[in-house]
């Protein structure tokens, strides 16, 4: 079966620092999702593309979280400067399209540790 | 904005007893949808509800949504080893985005 793919699976930095995390949705999906899941939460969303458009970032902390999705297939997440506060795992999830109804394909994550 | 609301956050069961998790929704959904994460692991698709009322099976996992489509639930018979890992609702009000919005899950574990 078709995976999200997301990289790196480990990241750890310093704070201060700049840090970004890839993610490769399943092909045809023309909705994808950056979430972040904080230890003993549920995923809270970020920022939910369609194609290559930007649809709702609401949540996304624009000072220093910045996402992109150029050519509508796979996307990147980037935090400028990392803080303390952002360790937790970063989950990038996409679905065929944005109606309610689909289900959505999370990929491995990536676990950010910042120092 | 939706809010999604997961009671137990954490649940521990002897292997064989029954498991039941509750979501509530402050807003009415157009649907919603149970995700399982292994520890870890990642959030995977177990089912989606949509009509008032609706009920579902799969094998020992049985959910519900309310007739007023506002809370749900996920009830486990003689739970297994396997059962563990932390289970979420997200529910989707509907909009044009269909936001999903998660409840913090509750985390099911199984003394053997």
């Amino acid at each position: 079966e078709a995976e999200v793919a997301q990289s790196p699976r480990y990241k750890i930095t310093e704070k201060s620092q700049a840090v970004a995390f890839w993610c490769d949705p399943i092909s045809g999906h023309a909705t994808l999702y950056w979430y972040r899941q904080i230890l003993g939460q549920g995923p809270e969303l970020l920022v939910q593309f369609q194609d290559e458009s930007v649809v709702d970032d609401s949540q996304l902390p624009k000072d220093r979280f910045s996402a992109e999705r150029l050519k509508g297939v796979d996307s990147t997440l980037k935090i400028q400067p990392a803080e303390l506060g952002d360790s937790a795992m970063y989950l990038c999830a996409s679905r065929r399209s944005r109606l309610g109804t689909e289900k959505l394909f999370f990929g491995s994550g990536t676990q950010l540790s910042v120092l | 904005g939706q809010q999604v609301m997961q009671i137990p956050q954490y649940q521990h069961v002897q292997e064989g007893e029954d498991f039941t998790t509750y979501c509530n929704s402050s807003t009415t959904l157009s649907n919603i949808q149970w995700y399982k994460q292994r520890p870890g692991g990642h959030p995977v698709f177990l089912i989606q509800l949509v009509k008032s009322g609706e009920v579902k099976k799969q094998k020992r996992l049985t959910f519900q949504f309310g007739e007023a489509k506002k809370n749900s639930s996920l009830h486990i018979t003689a739970t297994q080893t396997t059962d563990v890992g932390t289970y979420f609702c997200a529910g989707s009000g509907g909009g044009s985005n269909y936001k999903l919005t998660f409840g913090k899950g509750t985390l099911l574990t199984v003394n053997p």
